[in-house]
């Protein structure tokens, strides 16, 4: 199947600091990208839809100057949390759905785990 | 009320024996209906996913969706440990893509040797 390469795995950051968070299709192109993040015991919450070439939409709630994303290539998604607070520690997750199949399936990257202190 | 109900566990079952996980939901517009399988810290992983009504068999997994009902699940056959993940069920609409899917909150499952 499709691969999303998600870098780093996990991160541990200072209170104030940004960190960026990468999403990589291997061998497919998307142009359409998918973060989430994740609570413990809880399922996915979608962040943000990131279009390449064009301006991320973001959900209700999710506020768009603290989650930069950029979409740059047909193969790479960047979401950088700025200024990140320890509220903002959860596990981050990108998808990408592969060309020609969007309604059905997703590939998921193997996730960021944010930890702010 | 969520959009997507799923049985929330903990599940744990001996080596070998059938699991049944399963979803309800209210909306009857979802067309499509997916099963991911979670390993902890790590990304959901695409297990099966099925369009219409009736069963879907993959290997010891089927998929099983009966719209009547709004009602779906995932049976596993002869379980292994390395099954033992969160499984999470996920539906879309037709004409949405799949990274906009309704995700369930996932049944978590231990295999035990």
């Amino acid at each position: 199947g499709a691969v999303v390469s998600q870098h780093p795995s996990w991160v541990i950051c200072k209170s104030g600091t940004s960190v960026k968070i990468e999403c990589r299709s291997l061998d497919f192109q998307a142009t359409t990208m998918f973060w989430y993040r994740q609570f413990p015991k809880q399922s996915l919450m979608l962040m943000a839809t990131s279009n390449e070439g064009s301006k991320a939409t973001y959900e209700q709630g999710v506020e768009k100057d603290k989650f930069l994303i950029n979409h740059a290539s047909l193969t790479l998604s960047t979401l950088t949390v700025t200024s990140a607070h320890p509220e903002d520690s959860s596990f981050y997750i990108c998808s990408a759905p592969p060309w020609g199949a969007p309604n059905e399936k997703l590939f998921f990257g193997s996730g960021t785990q944010l930890s702010v202190l | 009320q969520k959009e997507v109900e799923q049985d929330p566990g903990p599940l744990s079952v001996p080596e070998g024996a059938i699991v049944s996980l399963n979803c309800t939901y209210s909306n009857s517009a979802f067309q499509y209906f997916m099963w991911y399988r979670q390993y902890s810290r790590k990304g959901p992983e695409l297990l099966m996913y099925t369009y219409s009504s009736g069963n879907k068999e993959d290997g010891r997994f089927t998929a099983q969706v009966d719209k009547s009902s709004k009602y779906i699940s995932l049976f596993i056959r002869d379980s292994q440990p390395s099954d033992s993940a969160t499984y999470l069920c996920a539906m879309t609409l037709g004409n949405t893509n799949a990274g906009k899917s309704t995700f369930g909150d996932g049944t978590t499952l231990t295999v035990k040797p």
